[in-house]
């Protein structure tokens, strides 16, 4: 079974808010994990690898916790440019049955940043 | 620039009728995926690739076939395509499966089958 769950969302968040949402993956078999950014009609792309210790960029802070097989996004001073659908990311080893690459998606987090 | 790139961007088609959309990358990846998003389902890997002549089924590949001739490109043939194939779809490459590895995406594919 290879799976990723996110909140569908859509979550509303003011302007300069700070924003947190998380995703739990069921294959503890998975390696690595990302957010990817998916704006509106467009392809996703990478915003951050997640790592065993976390890892800031910026605003964007990742965590990943092994034992409870989440990881979450945090977001702070909420820029009316974040908002776009964010998508957890598990990267399986291919012996598990994922994809060549081995990323299984979620289906995405829905953000709006209200002025 | 590195990239990905597909075409068409958009296709609008009549059931039955067979089609190819091309994808290309220009990073020397081994990798590339073609993936369909659905609202509510998210994205699903449709097929893949590990190098040269070497694909396989991803989640849903029923309906299309894909091939590998040359490393940077991978087209998706519906050969007879039908309205539920209506979707946008993605094609990824990335360098290798190990830890770290980004997928990079084309600008994707809307496909209207009518």
């Amino acid at each position: 079974r290879k799976e990723v769950e996110q909140d569908p969302g859509p979550f509303n968040v003011p302007e300069g808010a700070t924003v947190a949402f998380n995703c739990t993956y069921s294959n503890s078999a998975s390696q690595s994990f990302f957010w990817y950014r998916q704006d509106c009609r467009k392809e996703p792309k990478l915003l951050m690898s997640v790592y065993s210790s976390g890892n800031e960029d910026g605003r964007f802070t990742a965590q990943l916790n092994r034992a409870s097989q989440y990881i979450s996004l945090l977001i702070r001073d909420s820029k009316l440019s974040d908002s776009a659908t964010y998508l957890c990311v598990a990267l399986l080893p291919w012996y598990s049955g994922g994809g060549a690459d081995g990323l299984t998606f979620g289906k995405g987090t829905h953000l709006i940043i209200q002025p | 620039e590195a990239q990905v790139t597909q075409n068409p961007r958009y296709l609008i088609t009549v059931t039955g009728k067979k089609l190819t959309v091309t994808c290309s990358q220009n990073m020397n990846h081994e990798y590339m995926s073609w993936y369909r998003q659905d609202p509510g389902l998210g994205l699903r890997q449709i097929y893949y690739s590990m190098n040269v002549e070497v694909t396989d089924k991803g989640d849903v590949p029923e309906g299309y076939k894909v091939s590998r001739k040359e490393k940077r490109n991978f087209p998706l043939i519906l050969e007879s395509p039908s309205p539920n194939q209506t979707s946008l779809y993605f094609c990824a490459s990335s360098l290798t499966g190990k830890v770290d590895t980004e997928a990079f995406f084309g600008q994707g594919t809307r496909l209207t089958v009518v």
